[in-house]
């Protein structure tokens, strides 16, 4: 199965500051990584598909890039609301995997 | 506006089945593909397995041998059995709808049920 290493497990930014993210598989994904947003006690919830398209009503600071094996989630300028953990998620082989996520807090 | 809502025990005692039902509630269940995740207490997100609307099912390795899922077209819901439970499986179970656009990807999910296996 695919494995998808995200890094770093945690990032301590404050508002207003940038944020980017990263996401390596072990093997081409092509184009076929998403990326969720997870709060406390919430589900996830879609914010990337498919390496760079927001999904619906996902605010223009979040954007994805990247292909094959490495990718990146960049928020351009933190909100209150974006302090989350953050999963990257492969669709190119099944068995569909996550990876471990990266903690944005506040610091 | 579609919502996802899972049901089920709360509390399963170690080597018995597990049984979850997922309605899909301001939509149809066609034409989408639906999966079963779930994460462990602390722990990141694994993927279960999905069926399709019409009934063909695609399971996680790691679970196949105790995994059957199952859709009900005419109740708009569709259901997950795990047999031979562990303490390995009490984790937090969600539903989720693969996009049409990219089937493996989920971008309406359930709120999540805790699942808890002890005696």
């Amino acid at each position: 199965e695919i494995v998808l290493t995200q890094s770093p497990a945690t990032l301590s930014l404050s508002p207003g500051e940038r944020a980017t993210l990263s996401c390596r598989a072990s093997q081409s994904v092509s184009s076929y990584l998403a990326w969720y947003q997870q709060k406390l006690g919430q589900a996830p919830r879609l914010l990337i598909y498919d390496a760079s398209n927001r999904a619906t009503d996902i605010p223009a600071r979040f954007s994805g890039s990247g292909s094959e094996t490495e990718f990146t989630l960049t928020i351009s300028s933190l909100e209150p609301e974006d302090f989350a953990v953050y999963y990257c998620q492969q669709r190119s082989n099944w068995p569909l995997t996550f990876g471990g996520g990266t903690k944005v807090e506040i610091k | 506006q579609v919502q996802l809502q899972e049901s089920g025990p709360g509390l399963v005692k170690p080597s018995e089945t597990l049984s979850l039902t997922c309605t899909v509630s301001g939509g149809s269940i066609s034409p989408y593909y639906w999966s079963w995740l779930r994460q462990p207490p602390g722990k990141g997100l694994e993927w279960i397995g999905y069926i399709y609307y019409r009934g063909n099912t695609n399971y996680n390795p790691s679970l196949k041998s105790r995994l059957i899922m199952s859709v009900d077209t005419s109740r708009n819901h569709f259901s997950l059995e795990l047999t031979s439970l562990t303490a390995a499986d009490t984790a937090v179970y969600y539903c989720a709808r693969g996009m049409s656009v990219a089937r493996g990807t989920f971008d309406i999910w359930g709120q999540g049920t805790m699942v808890a296996v002890s005696s």
